[in-house]
């Protein structure tokens, strides 16, 4: 069955540095999402990308974040200078209609 | 926004037990999902179920929309059952889930 995969698993950084995390969809999917959870909390929705360009996006997703297609198939999301409290997991979800398939995760610290 | 409400937020049961979750939510919706989340962090999908009722082996769920809650039955528990599980849904005009806060089960032999 197809997965989504994700990498790296776990990345430490130290504060103010960019990170680039990446996902690989499901191939015949068109909608990309990523969503995060800090530890001990529940998921929360970041941002939905379909057809090139952000669809939705939270309070959360500022500045600080981008997302893109770099080469049609790996969908990453950037975060350009780390704080701490960006710590969590983060997840890449795919889909091609309304159910979504979420990837493993990659851990964020954040020192 | 649309508030989703899970229930119990703990669960302790014993191998071989019966369980049912529950998942409310505040307005109508065009995706339900209940997910797994295993001690390895990972969300494992469990069922795609805005309307109606689905089994899977020793999982099965129920949605009813009209009423705006969800169930989630697990019979004869295992250890391996044991995670947090999360019910998300996507309200209308939307694309973007909303979890709930999740239902901790711990399964003991």
């Amino acid at each position: 069955e197809p997965e989504v995969t994700q990498t790296p698993s776990h990345q430490v950084t130290q504060m103010g540095q960019e990170v680039i995390l990446r996902c690989v969809p499901i191939s015949n999917h068109l909608y990309f999402y990523w969503y995060r959870q800090i530890l001990g909390q529940k998921v929360e929705f970041l941002v939905s990308f379909y057809n090139n360009e952000i669809s939705e996006k939270s309070e959360i997703f500022d500045d600080q974040f981008s997302v893109e297609r770099p080469d049609g198939s790996n969908f990453t999301l950037k975060i350009r200078s780390t704080k701490l409290e960006d710590s969590a997991m983060y997840f890449c979800a795919t889909g091609q209609s309304y159910e979504q398939y979420f990837g493993p995760g990659t851990r964020l610290t954040v020192t | 926004g649309i508030q989703v409400e899970q229930s119990p937020p703990d669960l302790i049961l014993q191998e071989g037990a019966n369980s049912t979750l529950r998942c409310n939510f505040s307005d109508s919706v065009n995706n339900l999902q209940w997910f797994h989340q295993n001690p390895w962090g990972q969300l494992i999908n469990l069922f795609y179920i805005p309307s109606g009722t689905k089994q899977n082996g020793r999982l099965s769920a129920t949605t009813v929309a009209t009423e705006r809650y969800s169930l989630l039955y697990i019979s004869s528990s295992q250890t391996t059952d044991s995670g947090v599980y999360f019910c998300a849904v996507e309200a209308y005009n939307t694309d973007k889930l909303i979890f709930g806060t999740g239902t901790r089960l711990q399964v003991f032999p």
